[in-house]
């Protein structure tokens, strides 16, 4: 299985909602990732998990909080999003993290009105 | 610093023709080079990687890159595109703790 899930496809949510992306792999991979990726744009890493731990934060607006409650899942809470936040939010993973080879998921498509 | 050049935004080739897209890197040390690949809507797909080795990697799809230290290249080509390789394509580097740069990427159209 070399797959990476992502769940919901398509999410919609006011700016005053509470809502959650969720991301699933079942390669045994310690590394998982979340990426936001504007509209013709190259994705830009937002979170990085290593073994369950949170290892990276690119500066990430508190409206966003990641959770990674096992080695198989990732999380990721949004509250309070702003229009600007409407972006492709993709997960991804990898076996250790370092210079592993990155597996994405198909993404969720987020739109804040 | 370090970077990735992707010089063309849009390529259009005819269905059957050759395709290379280029892919230029600013690093240190010998790199670590993807080509990832995303169809509208949808995430990335690894197609190719090169570590170390032989210079020219070959990937899934009929693709390959020649990996060329000299010119700070890392070009993708294929010798005969088809309809289904419409896409986005996007150059990485791997630069340090689990962060990959990703080149702006070069939208591939195809001719009829």
């Amino acid at each position: 299985d070399t797959e990476v899930t992502q769940t919901p496809k398509h999410l919609v949510m006011g700016m005053t909602n509470k809502k959650s992306l969720k991301c699933e792999q079942h390669m045994g991979h310690r590394a998982m990732y979340w990426y936001k990726q504007k509209a013709k744009k190259p994705p830009e890493l937002m979170f990085v998990y290593s073994y369950e731990k949170l290892s990276i934060n690119e500066s990430v607006p508190s409206r966003f909080s990641p959770e990674c409650p096992n080695s198989s899942l990732l999380n990721l809470h949004l509250h309070a999003l702003q229009p600007e936040d409407s972006a492709l939010y993709l997960c991804a993973s990898s076996l250790t993290g370092g210079a592993d080879t990155q597996y994405f998921g198909p993404g969720t498509r987020l739109t804040v009105l | 610093a370090q970077s990735v050049t992707q010089p063309d935004i849009h390529i259009t080739v005819s269905e059957g023709a050759s395709l290379e897209l280029r892919c230029n890197y600013s690093y240190g040390a010998t790199p670590y080079l993807f080509w990832y690949v995303q169809s509208p809507g949808q995430g990335l797909q690894l197609l190719l990687k090169y570590f170390s080795g032989d210079t020219l990697v070959q990937g899934i799809k009929g693709f390959e890159a020649e990996f060329k230290r000299s010119q700070s290249s890392f070009n993708l080509r294929k010798p005969s595109v088809h309809w289904s390789d419409a896409a986005e394509y996007f150059c990485a580097l791997y630069s340090s703790a689990s962060k990959i740069i990703f080149g702006s990427g070069t939208r591939l159209s195809i001719r009829p």
